[in-house]
């Protein structure tokens, strides 16, 4: 099993473009996770999806949005990206949600926005 | 403890010594919590959990004791190697559905 995959590894934007993460799971996990992480802050979560078809906004929704179309792939769109977002993001995946599960993590996308 | 800012909290050991790495928890309500490490340029990984019914739980090499009177958890790495190092951190589950905080982390040196 791969895991978590996440494409792409690195990417450089000009402010106001837009962009696809693309986050895959082999694990036939319900639960998908999107995260951003901060130098010197812990992970926050972006957005998340119970299951194919559903997504649910987490604690730093603005700016992205999401689609889960399958069950093993969880789509993070930056419509316009702005500094701000400049960050690492994760994705994650659990079998069962709240309480009951880790969560695996991917290897992460290092986006910086110029 | 950790603490959310630009500086992680930093703890050298040496090689063979053993770690402990705390974690100060926020909300009374949680019942699971989950320790990860994260080495440079990687994703968390899973190290050990714990739920809230029990107060230790003992892993390979690892050991984690939770303090729920104090809100607190604490990581223990016995004979601390190289490969330890990393960043770790915890994370507690919240009263939302399917939602986890995540500490902002230790970094873990570990000294040959």
């Amino acid at each position: 099993n791969a895991g978590v995959t996440q494409t792409p590894k690195f990417r450089v934007l000009k402010t106001g473009q837009s962009m696809t993460l693309l986050c895959a799971q082999d694990m036939n996990h319900e639960y998908m996770y999107w995260y951003r992480q901060d130098p010197g802050m812990g992970l926050r979560l972006i957005h998340y999806s119970v299951g194919e078809g559903t997504t649910a906004k987490g604690e730093v929704p603005d700016g992205y949005n999401v689609s889960r179309l399958k069950k093993q792939n969880f789509l993070l769109g930056l419509e316009s990206a702005a500094p701000s977002q400049t960050s690492v993001y994760f994705c994650a995946s659990s079998q069962a949600g709240r309480g009951t599960d880790t969560q695996y993590f991917g290897p992460g996308t290092r986006l910086t926005v110029l | 403890g950790e603490s959310v800012g630009l500086h992680l909290p930093t703890l050298s050991v040496q090689e063979g010594d053993n770690s402990i790495i705390n974690c100060a928890y926020s909300n009374s309500a949680s019942d699971y919590f989950i320790w990860y490490k994260q080495e440079s340029g990687k994703g968390p990984q899973f190290i050990i959990d714990i739920r809230s019914n029990m107060d230790k739980r003992q892993g390979q090499r690892v050991t984690v004791l939770l303090n729920k009177t104090v809100k607190h958890l604490s990581l223990q790495i016995a004979a601390t190697q190289p490969g330890d190092s990393a960043v770790y951190f915890c994370a507690e589950n919240s009263e939302d559905f399917n939602k986890f905080y995540f500490g902002s982390g230790t970094k873990l040196n570990v000294k040959p």
